[in-house]
């Protein structure tokens, strides 16, 4: 158990529809990021958070957007979701801004119908 | 910029034989260098990491890697294989002054025969 929790586990949802993915990190950790795993694109750095900030930014679609709380707890929030945004959605955290340990959650699986 | 290649993206072993997957990196900057592993249905578990200091790094399970600069390497070996150590393995690539994110190579996926 890495000590961070992601949820829901599962979500399944339709074409055009918004979903939020909710992260919360390591106790005491202040960054989060956002990756997407998919069979075709592999892993993707998304976004990440640090204390609050957004700190970096990777191939991250306008369709999504992400914010991070001041308890740190971090969501994703995808909109007009197309097929091909179904794939695995993970958070990790860290302790610092560049921190080169992460922590990875289980994952969240999203699957667009 | 920065990529990672993971050359081989199935490796399959017999109990108790050497595994060695392979990663070669391209970076303009001394890199990081990390291997998680990817057990099925799970989250993302660090292997081990190279920062600075030793090029041998020692991680869990019996794992190890060496980074080489000259050949842009940071190929992870285990002496012995266990059943338990099938999974997906990733290398991945972090950058000082670009912040934590990081770059994952393709995966390698490690399969153990009896």
């Amino acid at each position: 158990d890495s000590g961070v929790t992601q949820t829901p586990k599962h979500l399944i949802t339709a074409t055009g529809q918004r979903v939020t993915l909710r992260c919360s990190p390591r106790s005491g950790d202040l960054s989060v990021y956002w990756y997407q795993q998919s069979l075709d694109q592999g892993l993707q750095f998304l976004i990440q958070y640090y204390n609050g900030e957004e700190r970096a930014k990777g191939n991250i679609l306008e369709r999504f957007s992400a914010q991070q709380f001041p308890d740190l707890h971090s969501e994703l929030n995808l909109s007009s979701l197309e097929l091909g945004d179904s794939a695995l959605y993970f958070c990790a955290s860290s302790l610092r801004e560049r921190g080169y340990e992460q922590y990875f959650g289980p994952g969240t699986r999203l699957t667009v119908t | 910029a920065q990529s990672v290649t993971q050359l081989g993206s199935h490796v399959s072993v017999s109990e108790g034989a050497l595994v060695l997957l392979r990663c070669n990196y391209s970076s303009s900057v001394p890199p990081y260098l990390f291997w998680y592993v990817q057990y099925p249905n799970q989250g993302l578990q660090l292997l081990l990491k190279y920062t600075t200091g030793a090029t041998l790094v020692k991680g869990i399970n019996g794992f190890e890697a060496e980074f080489k600069k000259s050949e842009t390497s940071f190929h992870l070996t285990k002496p012995s294989a266990h059943m338990s150590d099938a999974a997906e393995y990733f290398c991945a690539v972090s950058l000082y002054n670009q912040g934590g994110k990081l770059i994952f190579g393709q995966g390698t996926e490690l399969s153990v025969k009896p």
